[in-house]
């Protein structure tokens, strides 16, 4: 069955590194997206992505966070500068379509650590 | 901003008998529902969704009621099975795509 792969699962930076995680969305998807939970929180919505654009952020996603989707198959998050208020799970989601019924498909998650 | 809440963290329930998971929102603007279930060390699984237009929807063990009056859902599964025990998710979505998630209710099954 496919699936949302992320990469790296867990990454340890110091605070002020620039740290980019990695997502490959299911092949014929076409919609992206990062969501993030801090440990012992609900999950929050980033970012959505489609035909290489940023569709909406969150007021979380801020001048240090940018997306891209370089090369047809990878979906990264860049996080310039990290803060150790970004200590959370990042979730990489994709979905075929346009549909209104909300499924995501979610990544397992890629846990960042700032000390 | 708490748009959706889940006001149970959690919930413990015999193996066989039904359990009832809730939810509530406060912004009538909501289009769908969804409940997800998270496993450890994985990411939320979609479960279940309800159309704003509709007050029921089922599949299999799980069964979702929304009460838009009293902009209230509930995730009823029966019968609960081991296999159960997760956290679920209530999230909702809008004008935008975006999901907006629930606390979360960490439910047991045991037997």
């Amino acid at each position: 069955e496919p699936e949302v792969t992320q990469t790296p699962s867990h990454q340890v930076t110091q605070m002020g590194q620039e740290v980019i995680l990695r997502c490959v969305p299911i092949s014929n998807h076409l919609y992206f997206y990062w969501y993030r939970q801090i440990l012992g929180q609900k999950v929050e919505f980033l970012v959505s992505f489609y035909n290489n654009e940023i569709s909406e952020k969150s007021e979380i996603f801020d001048d240090q966070f940018s997306v891209e989707r370089p090369d047809g198959s990878n979906f990264t998050l860049k996080i310039r500068s990290t803060k150790l208020e970004d200590s959370a799970m990042y979730f990489c989601a994709s979905k075929p379509g346009q549909t209104f019924t909300g499924e995501l498909f979610f990544g397992e998650g890629s846990r960042l650590t700032v000390l | 901003d708490q748009q959706v809440k889940q006001n149970s963290p959690s919930l413990s329930v015999q193996e066989g008998r039904i359990s009832i998971l809730n939810c509530d929102y406060t912004n009538s603007m909501f289009d769908y529902f969804l409940w997800y279930k998270k496993y450890p060390a994985e990411g939320p699984t979609f479960l279940i969704s309800i159309s704003s237009i509709k007050d029921k929807n089922e599949d299999g063990r799980f069964t979702v009621f929304l009460n838009k009056s009293a902009k209230h859902l509930s995730l009823h599964i029966v019968p609960s099975q081991p296999g159960d025990s997760a956290v679920y998710f209530c999230a909702a979505s809008g004008d935008t795509d975006k999901l907006i998630f629930g606390t979360g209710t960490r439910l047991q099954v045991f037997p």
